[in-house]
């Protein structure tokens, strides 16, 4: 099971240009997550999805896009990059099926992005 | 809005020592999940133990331990003759059980040490 995959799991970024980081996941999760990590901190999440074509924003969402137009990809953008996004970014996926039948979330290994 | 609380930045054990890790959470929701993660250094997050509220029964997964407290909303981590690879950072989650729009909100974490 290849479970939740990210990609890259590094990359470096000059000021003002633009990434798209990659996530896939084949447990036919309907939630997925972005989360940052910043140095010594814990999770802050960025966007989040309840099922395809569906998003939403978390409590950092400035500077970054989502879509969600399959149940297995959720990509994250980032336009003009800035040093303020230089961080450790973590996709999750979990399923949601009702009361009792939630599941935690499932991590990808993480894309360490720094911002130049 | 529901919150995590992890009071302890930072905690070291003696190895083959007994270690508590706490956390509380503030909800007003009645059935919900609580769970910790440990991140070693490699950055994964993996899943160590998962509580479900309307269990009364502590959960527990070999060395590891919770006591969970519903009344008080504290949730801690009882980690058993502590081993060199526990040295990890160690987050407590929560995500409510039944809810269209949940998500899953993390603490900041506490950074644990095992001394040789």
């Amino acid at each position: 099971n290849a479970g939740v995959t990210q990609t890259p799991k590094f990359r470096i970024l000059k000021i003002g240009q633009s990434m798209t980081l990659q996530c896939t996941q084949d447990m036919n999760h309907n939630y997925m997550y972005w989360y940052r990590q910043d140095p010594g901190m814990g999770l802050k999440l960025i966007y989040y999805s309840v099922g395809a074509g569906i998003t939403d924003k978390g409590e950092v969402p400035n500077g970054y896009n989502v879509s969600r137009s399959t149940t297995e990809d959720f990509p994250l953008r980032l336009e003009l990059a800035a040093p303020s996004q230089t961080s450790v970014y973590f996709c999750a996926s979990s399923y949601s099926g009702g009361q009792s039948m939630n599941t935690e979330a499932f991590f990808g290994q993480g894309t360490r992005l720094t911002v130049v | 809005a529901q919150t995590v609380t992890q009071s302890q930045p930072e905690m070291s054990v003696q190895e083959a020592e007994t270690v508590t890790l706490s956390c509380t959470y503030d909800t007003s929701e009645s059935d919900y999940y609580l769970f910790w993660y440990k991140q070693p250094p490699s950055r994964q997050m993996i899943l160590v133990i998962r509580q479900e509220a309307y269990k009364q029964q502590n959960a527990t997964e070999n060395r590891f331990s919770v006591n969970f407290q519903k009344a008080a909303k504290s949730f801690s981590l009882k980690i058993s003759d502590s081993q060199l690879g526990d040295a990890a950072m160690y987050f407590c989650a929560y995500r409510v059980a039944w809810d269209r729009d949940d998500k899953i909100i993390f603490g900041k974490g506490t950074r644990l040490h095992i001394l040789p």
